[in-house]
């Protein structure tokens, strides 16, 4: 079975464009993830959706940021305008269930630079 | 709020040594789940292992180990006869409630390990 796939794997980017990350989770799982890794705060959790509905939108780190996830087999993640601090990996991740004992897939994530 | 801390940043060691990965974490709940993800160089998250905070027997995977004490709050990750292919970012991880069966995983910083032949 194909894993999380995310797109594109590096992105590089100038200050003020739009910035669009994409993800095809796992089929047959309902909940989608999207993380974002730095090094000064590590994974950090910025939405989830379960059933392509929103769930969890706390992590979201400004209005610049918005995810969408119109079917069970797409979420986009969109920084518009971005912004130098912006740059981080962002993994997408999946999950059967969202229960607290249950694994994550991660995807190969998204290395973002913002010039 | 939940806290997962791993103390230490950056290990490194020669190949076959055996290496000890810490982590200690803080949580209000009674039930969570204590995880260990890899990040090889390919960049991906993989899970390695999961424990239930009911269940305090180690665990063994081949040359993997788990020791679980409540009582310290810790979830250390023991590699016996390290091996280059080991190198990675090991992050550990707490399961978190947020609302009925909703939860997320709180994450440590993670631990680089470089393994040298």
């Amino acid at each position: 079975d194909a894993g999380v796939i995310q797109s594109p794997r590096h992105e590089v980017t100038e200050m003020g464009q739009e910035v669009t990350l994409r993800c095809k989770p796992i089929s047959g799982h309902d909940y989608l993830f999207w993380y974002r890794q730095t090094m000064m705060r590590g994974l950090e959790l910025l939405i989830y959706f379960n059933n392509n509905v929103p769930i969890d939108d706390s992590g979201m780190p400004e209005d610049r940021f918005s995810a969408k996830m119109p079917n069970a087999s797409f979420s986009t993640l969109k920084i518009q305008p971005s912004e130098p601090r912006d740059s981080a990996v962002y993994f997408c991740a999946s999950s059967p269930f969202n229960a607290r004992g249950e694994k994550l897939f991660f995807g190969s994530g998204t290395q973002l630079s913002v010039l | 709020a939940q806290k997962v801390t791993q103390a230490q940043t950056e290990i490194s060691v020669v190949e076959k040594e055996d290496v000890t990965l810490d982590c200690v974490y803080e949580t209000r709940d009674t039930t969570y789940y204590l995880f260990w993800y890899k990040q090889p160089p390919s960049g991906e998250l993989v899970f390695l292992i999961r424990r239930n905070s009911f269940d305090e027997q180690n665990e063994i995977s081949g040359r993997y180990s788990w020791n679980f004490q409540k009582s310290t709050s810790s979830f250390n990750f023991t590699i016996t006869a390290s091996q280059v292919v080991d190198s990675a970012v090991y992050f550990c991880a707490l399961s978190e409630i947020l609302t009925g069966a909703n939860s997320k995983l709180t994450f440590g910083k993670g631990i680089t390990l470089s393994v040298r032949p």
